[in-house]
């Protein structure tokens, strides 16, 4: 049982919707990710937040926008995707520090019609 | 650039074959190391981690992975493989330069058959 939690697991939206992804982590860590998986490519980093505050945006549409409410909680924002960001939408949390691995979430199955 | 590639995309072995999965990385300084797996239906999950001392580390089921950092590798071993290590493993090193920036391998799926 992983300590990240994600909800919904999978999501069917159209291309003018707007939706939200949540992760929420119960492990006590202060760094929070969002990567994307697609098919036959390496993972994409999106997103990280330490404590709160994001410190790293690999240049992702503006169509993505991230939420840290806290240290525990981490929302991905949809609007008006198109139907290449059909993928897996991962969340990960860590300490924060070089010393520390990732712990990834279930992953979100998120397909755009 | 910093890249990593892992040499395989797709291996099948039969149970109690011997694995080597390969990864290579581009980055001339310090790195730490990391090895996840994806079994189906599963989230990514840490098998073993590298960050300093003897460059033979051991993972959870059996894994181990050895650091040959004149190679620039980090290759995955298992001795003798079982059905249940059917998965998909990524390699992923990272800068210590950098805190969160982990760099992924594409991935090979390994299927073992029974």
């Amino acid at each position: 049982e992983t300590g990240v939690t994600q909800t919904p697991r999978h999501l069917v939206m159209g291309m003018t919707n707007k939706k939200s992804l949540k992760c929420e982590q119960h492990l006590g860590h202060n760094a929070m990710y969002w990567y994307k998986q697609s098919a036959k490519k390496p993972l994409e980093l999106m997103f990280v937040y330490s404590l709160e505050e994001r410190v790293e945006n690999n240049s992702v549409p503006s169509r993505f926008s991230p939420e840290c409410p806290n240290s525990s909680h981490l929302f991905l924002h949809l609007h008006t995707l198109q139907p290449e960001d059909s993928a897996l939408y991962l969340c990960a949390s860590s300490q924060d520090g070089l010393a520390y691995e990732q712990y990834f979430g279930p992953g979100t199955r998120l397909t755009v019609t | 650039a910093q890249s990593v590639s892992q040499h395989n995309h797709h291996v099948i072995l039969s149970e109690a074959a011997s694995l080597e999965l390969g990864c290579n990385y581009s980055y001339g300084g310090t790195v730490n190391l990391f090895w996840y797996v994806q079994y189906p239906g599963q989230h990514l999950q840490l098998l073993l981690k590298y960050f300093s001392g003897d460059p033979l580390v051991k993972g959870i089921k059996g894994f181990e992975a050895e650091f040959i950092k004149s190679k620039f590798s980090f290759n995955l071993r298992k001795p003798s493989v079982q059905w249940s290590d059917t998965a998909e493993y990524f390699c992923a090193p990272r800068s210590v330069d950098s805190n969160y920036q982990l760099i992924w391998g594409a991935g090979t799926k390994l299927i073992i058959k029974p």
